[in-house]
């Protein structure tokens, strides 16, 4: 089955400067990757996804690269905020015809964002 | 903005104890998850479910573990002997039916979860 190996596991960067996650999959067939982000006590929520069609996705401060040869994908944000400090969490899903995908997880990177 | 809602937001029960955790996933979802959170860990794939029966389960979900969709709104989750590894948050999610947004539309949104702490 799938198996999602996420890195760092913690992260400390000061405000400002750029923040880079980086998570590898095993399986070929998947290709679907969503990055949540979970706050302390909180449900996880999405913040980026990216289909296997597309090597790059950028929304403002948050941009998502995919290598479907290389099965890994990343996470980086820009100008970082202390808001940004939480759990992110990144997925894999193999993008099925039925249209239910489970999520494989990757064990999470907390990142600390100092002012 | 319409969410996943889950009850109770915590529960607590003795070993061997049956539990039955609720969520109310968003209207015009068909594909219903579950997943769970033990502290300090990864996220793991309990269950799918879509079209009152189970799409795809984990290891996990063993015989100890039921889905329902008992009417048009709640989907439950049911230990039935629960032990002191179940002790996690357990979070419910919702998916959008295929096609209706003209493409396969995988977001699954979760709810706010449930704590289990069996004693």
């Amino acid at each position: 089955g799938e198996n999602v190996e996420q890195h760092p596991s913690t992260l400390s960067v000061q405000e400002g400067d750029s923040a880079v996650i980086k998570c590898t999959y095993s399986d070929s067939a998947s290709n679907y990757f969503p990055w949540y982000k979970q706050e302390l006590g909180k449900r996880p929520q999405l913040i980026i996804d990216i289909r296997s069609n597309v090597g790059e996705k950028k929304d403002q401060r948050i941009a998502v690269t995919l290598n479907k040869t290389a099965k890994h994908f990343s996470l980086h944000i820009t100008e970082t905020q202390p808001e940004d400090s939480a759990v992110y969490f990144c997925a894999a899903s193999p993008l099925g015809s039925g249209g239910y995908n489970k999520l494989i997880f990757g064990a999470g990177t907390r990142l600390a964002v100092h002012p | 903005e319409p969410e996943v809602t889950q009850t109770p937001s915590h529960q607590v029960t003795q070993m061997g104890q049956e539990v039955i955790l609720r969520c109310v996933p968003i209207s015009n979802h068909l594909y219903f998850y579950w997943y769970r959170q033990i502290l300090g860990q990864k996220v793991e794939f309990l269950v799918s479910f879509y079209n009152n029966e189970i799409s795809e389960k984990s290891e996990i979900f063993d015989d100890q573990f039921s889905v329902e969709r008992p009417d048009g709104s709640n989907f439950t989750l049911k230990i039935r002997s629960t032990k002191l590894e179940d002790s996690a948050m357990y979070f419910c999610a919702s998916s959008e039916a295929a096609g209706t947004s003209g493409t396969f539309y995988n977001e699954q949104f979760f709810g706010p979860g449930t704590r289990l702490t069996v004693l």
